[in-house]
């Protein structure tokens, strides 16, 4: 079942934080994260797996509660370059495939 | 090091037709996946191969089949094409079995269907 991401959409400024939350229904081995810009590839961001510490690198972070199934990613003081959509992909094994959410498309504003 | 690379990047197709879509796979990686990604959604697994075997499958219908080459690179085919099979086409090349790590995206094959 395709995990639930909100907000579908958030507006921001440059500086401004944002957290995007992904939540399952079925109990989750990982979560991994990726962002898409416009025209381009999706691009690895991080992943998450059950037991694992929350993760983060430069200003970009996310945390994975597995007894909730969810897992919310942070983007601190947001750069211009942070615009793009934002998917989570939840695997429910070790080595079975990524159900993706629908996304969460950033805007950032200079 | 060379990237995820596929093609065509577009192609137009009607109803009832044939497409073949191709993948090559960044240097060193074993395994590739093939997404179908519609307009403004989330991009949905069709299937994975390693090591040139189908190693996982998601809910697309058998007339989506697929090839991986002993260089890793890799085929998808779509046979009756139908109006709803029209979206972006993506494959990521990875070094492991899927969930073992990060996946490595083209920039997809944006197929028409009229």
């Amino acid at each position: 079942q395709q995990p639930v991401q909100s907000p579908q959409a958030v507006i921001l400024r440059e500086g401004e934080d944002a957290v995007i939350n992904c939540s399952s229904s079925k109990a989750l081995y990982s979560v991994h994260w990726y962002r898409q810009k416009h025209g381009e590839a999706p691009v690895f961001l991080m992943i998450l797996l059950k037991g694992g510490e929350q993760k983060g690198h430069d200003k970009i972070s996310a945390s994975f509660n597995e007894k909730k199934q969810q897992s919310s990613l942070y983007l601190t003081a947001s750069q211009l370059s942070y615009s793009g959509t934002y998917f989570c992909g939840t695997e429910k094994d070790s080595n079975y495939q990524l159900i993706w959410g629908a996304g969460t498309k950033l805007i950032i504003k200079p | 090091e060379t990237g995820v690379t596929q093609s065509p990047t577009h192609l137009i197709k009607t109803r009832g037709q044939q497409v073949t879509l191709r993948c090559s796979s960044q240097s060193g990686h074993n395994t590739v996946s093939w997404y179908q990604q519609a307009l403004g959604q989330g991009p949905q697994f069709i299937f994975q191969y390693y090591r040139e075997e189908e190693n996982g499958r998601g809910n697309f219908p058998p007339r989506f089949s697929g090839l991986q080459f002993p260089n890793y690179s890799s085929e998808l085919n779509v046979n009756a094409l139908e109006l709803d099979d029209s979206a972006l086409y993506l494959c990521a090349s990875s070094s492991g079995l899927l969930g073992t790590g990060e996946l490595f995206f083209g920039e997809g094959s944006r197929l028409t269907v009229l």
